[in-house]
């Protein structure tokens, strides 16, 4: 058990729908990263939070979007889903140095499998 | 953008078996990190690794740095069914906030 928590675990919907994804970091970490994993493909990075503030942006669309509450935890949100967002979401937590810098080691969820037909 | 090429892509052996994957890339990372993804997990860190030309062991796990800074491996010695699973490389160009890129794995069946 990593100690980052996600939910929900499986979630199928239809095209066009919009769904939220929640995450819950380890106690203490900071930081929450998200990635999504699609069928062979490996793990993209969509955004990084830090303290309730977005730190870094990597391939996320602009139909999603993520924000970071006070009490840490994070959620996804994903609109007028495609099917090609079908796949494997996963949410990170590291223990962090200074303003969000991080050494790499990130402890992964369990993830969100998101089925879109 | 910044790649790793992970290689092989899958690899099917046998129970007691040497397993070797490597990752490269063309720039120049700080942190090399190995991950492994068991089936309906999320991945979970092996190794670590923040000096060029580190060597470091986490039991049957061997990885180092690469002197060049560009590249990575891990061995797996003496497999064992339990290792079956996907192997992520993965690279940070500073200790800051930069993203981790991640290869596209390795995945690994080992057949008892």
């Amino acid at each position: 058990d990593s100690g980052v928590t996600q939910t929900p675990k499986h979630l199928i919907t239809a095209t066009g729908q919009r769904v939220t994804l929640r995450c819950s970091p380890r106690s203490g970490d900071l930081s929450v990263y998200w990635y999504q994993q699609s069928l062979d493909q490996g793990l993209q990075f969509l955004i990084q939070y830090y303290n309730g503030e977005e730190r870094a942006k990597g391939n996320i669309l602009e139909r999603f979007s993520a924000q970071q509450f006070p009490d840490l935890h994070s959620e996804l949100n994903l609109s007028s889903l495609e099917l090609g967002d079908s796949a494997l979401y996963f949410c990170a937590s590291s223990v962090d140095r200074d303003r969000g810098s991080n050494t790499g080691e990130l402890f992964f969820g369990e993830g969100s499998r998101l089925t879109v037909l | 953008g910044q790649q790793l090429n992970q290689s092989p892509q899958s690899m099917f052996i046998q129970e007691g078996e040497d397993v070797s994957m490597n990752c490269t890339s063309s720039s120049i990372f700080n942190t090399w990190l190995w991950y492994k993804q068991d089936p309906g997990e999320g991945p979970v860190l092996l190794i670590a690794l923040y000096k060029a030309g580190e060597l470091t062991s986490n039991g049957r796990l061997t990885a180092q740095f690469g002197i060049t800074r560009k590249d990575s491996f891990l061995n797996i010695s003496a497999s064992i069914p339990s290792d079956v699973g996907i192997y992520f490389c993965a690279g940070q160009r500073s200790g800051g906030s930069e993203k981790l890129v991640f290869g596209k794995g390795t995945k690994l069946t080992v057949n008892p």
